[in-house]
């Protein structure tokens, strides 16, 4: 147990609304990030951030917005959801103290389905 | 620009025959890459990795795969498959020199008993 807990694990919402999904690690690990799972996509990543108050862009961040606010919790936030945006959201954290020959540690994941 | 191609989307075999799933890469610099495994409505477990050093790396569950740079592989294999190894892998990749990780397709395999 890697300590990584998401909420909510499962939400249904409208087109247009706001929906923010958070990841919470028990662990004071540097490195999380954000993956959307998708059929015949696999993961791809959407933002990591690599300490409170910095993040950066993975390859599909349009439409999505993140914040670190403090170093255990990282949040992502779709301004205003669309159908497209329907997916399993998955937060990861990077192991051995950060270092990039750490591997990653996900947590359960939060399906989102937009209608 | 890295990116990693499971040419496979399903793999069929009986218990207790070998077990491999194909991996390829791409990727500028030297790689570290990545296999992970994933059960039914569950998170990834991850299983093995390629830093540097020996070609052939041992980790979870019987697993192990083999790096191949001149053919830019990284398949996973297990010498005797069992019913419980049925689930969803996924190979990944990234630079050394950074810290996103990019991830295949994804392959289901399937053990039959």
């Amino acid at each position: 147990d890697a300590g990584i807990t998401q909420s909510p694990r499962h939400k249904v919402t409208e087109t247009g609304t706001p929906v923010t999904l958070r990841c919470h690690q028990t662990e004071n690990h540097r490195y999380m990030y954000w993956y959307r799972q998708d059929p015949g996509h696999g993961l791809r990543l959407i933002h990591y951030s690599y300490g409170v108050k910095d993040t950066d862009k993975g390859e599909v961040s349009d439409g999505y917005s993140v914040s670190r606010s403090k170093t255990e919790d990282f949040l992502l936030t779709l301004e205003s959801a669309t159908s497209s945006q329907t997916s399993v959201y998955f937060c990861a954290i990077r192991g051995i103290g950060g270092a990039n020959t750490g591997e990653l540690f996900f947590g359960e994941g939060s399906r989102l389905t937009v209608l | 620009a890295q990116s990693v191609a499971q040419p496979e989307d399903q793999v069929n075999v009986a218990e207790g025959n070998p077990l491999t799933v194909k991996c390829t890469y791409s990727v500028s610099g030297n790689p570290y890459l990545f296999w992970y495994v994933q059960y039914p409505n569950r998170g990834l477990q991850f299983l093995l990795k390629y830093i540097t050093g020996d070609n052939l790396v041992k980790g979870s569950y019987g697993f192990e795969a083999e790096f191949n740079k001149s053919q830019t592989s990284f398949h996973l294999k297990k010498p005797s498959a069992l019913v419980s190894d049925s689930a969803l892998y996924f190979c990944a990749v990234q630079r050394s020199n950074d810290y996103k990780l990019s991830f295949g397709a994804g392959t289901t395999v399937t053990v039959r008993a």
